[in-house]
């Protein structure tokens, strides 16, 4: 089955800077990258996803970008603030007979200090 | 996005009773949703997958006779702990999935915090 890997597992930044955070993943027929930000003691909420079909998406401080021939894909947050601090997830969908199906990577606690 | 919900928020109750999670879909419908476990500190762990109209998938390890789903309906699939035991204690999530052939996306509820004494 599909093996998410999650990398770093904490990040600390100050505000304003930017905040990267890397994902490999080992099924080559995944297809689908979601990113999900999680706060204490609520559910993950998606922030932002990317389909094999592209290598790049923005949506204004949050991008996302895939490449398919390493297997990996990573979420760049830019100009940080306070409110981004949270646990944050990435995700592969598998291919095959289990289509639809999310493996989590191990999760990155972001820390954005005023 | 998406609005998806969970009820009860939070549930305390005794060690050999049953409680039942419910999670709907509040403006789409899905005919497939998941159940994950998420303890505290680490990542999800799919539970199971929930078809609509169906018997739903169990994860490796995960025991069916304990954890029963149900998806009776489009918006609506249902968890329950069957004789709870405290190492059931634990967040549990579900997620719907919108949309089809090849654009679908998972959207989370907010959760249910399980706590057996």
């Amino acid at each position: 089955g599909e093996n998410v890997e999650q990398h770093p597992s904490t990040l600390s930044v100050q505000e304003g800077d930017s905040a990267v955070i890397k994902c490999t993943y080992s099924d080559s027929a995944s297809n689908y990258f979601p990113w999900y930000k999680q706060e204490l003691g609520k559910g993950p909420q998606l922030i932002i996803d990317i389909r094999s079909n592209v290598g790049e998406k923005k949506d204004q401080r949050i991008a996302v970008t895939l490449n398919k021939t390493a297997k990996h894909f990573s979420l760049h947050i830019t100009e940080t603030q306070p409110e981004d601090s949270a646990v944050y997830f990435c995700a592969a969908s598998e291919g095959g007979t289990s289509y639809g199906k999310l493996t989590f990577g191990q999760g990155t606690i972001l820390t954005v200090h005023p | 996005g998406a609005v998806v919900s969970q009820h009860p928020s939070r549930v305390i109750c005794k060690s050999g009773t049953s409680v039942k999670i419910e999670c709907r879909s509040l403006d789409f419908q899905a005919t497939t949703m998941f159940w994950y476990r998420q303890f505290p500190k680490q990542s999800l762990m799919l539970m199971a997958t929930s078809n609509e109209g169906s018997k739903a998938t169990y994860e490796q390890g995960v025991e069916k006779d304990k954890f029963l789903i149900n998806h009776a309906s489009l918006t609506l699939s249902t968890l329950t702990v069957t004789s709870a035991h405290p190492e059931d204690s634990s967040f549990y999530i579900c997620s719907a999935r919108r949309g089809a052939g090849g654009a679908e996306t998972q959207y989370f509820g907010p959760g249910t915090r399980l706590l057996v004494l």
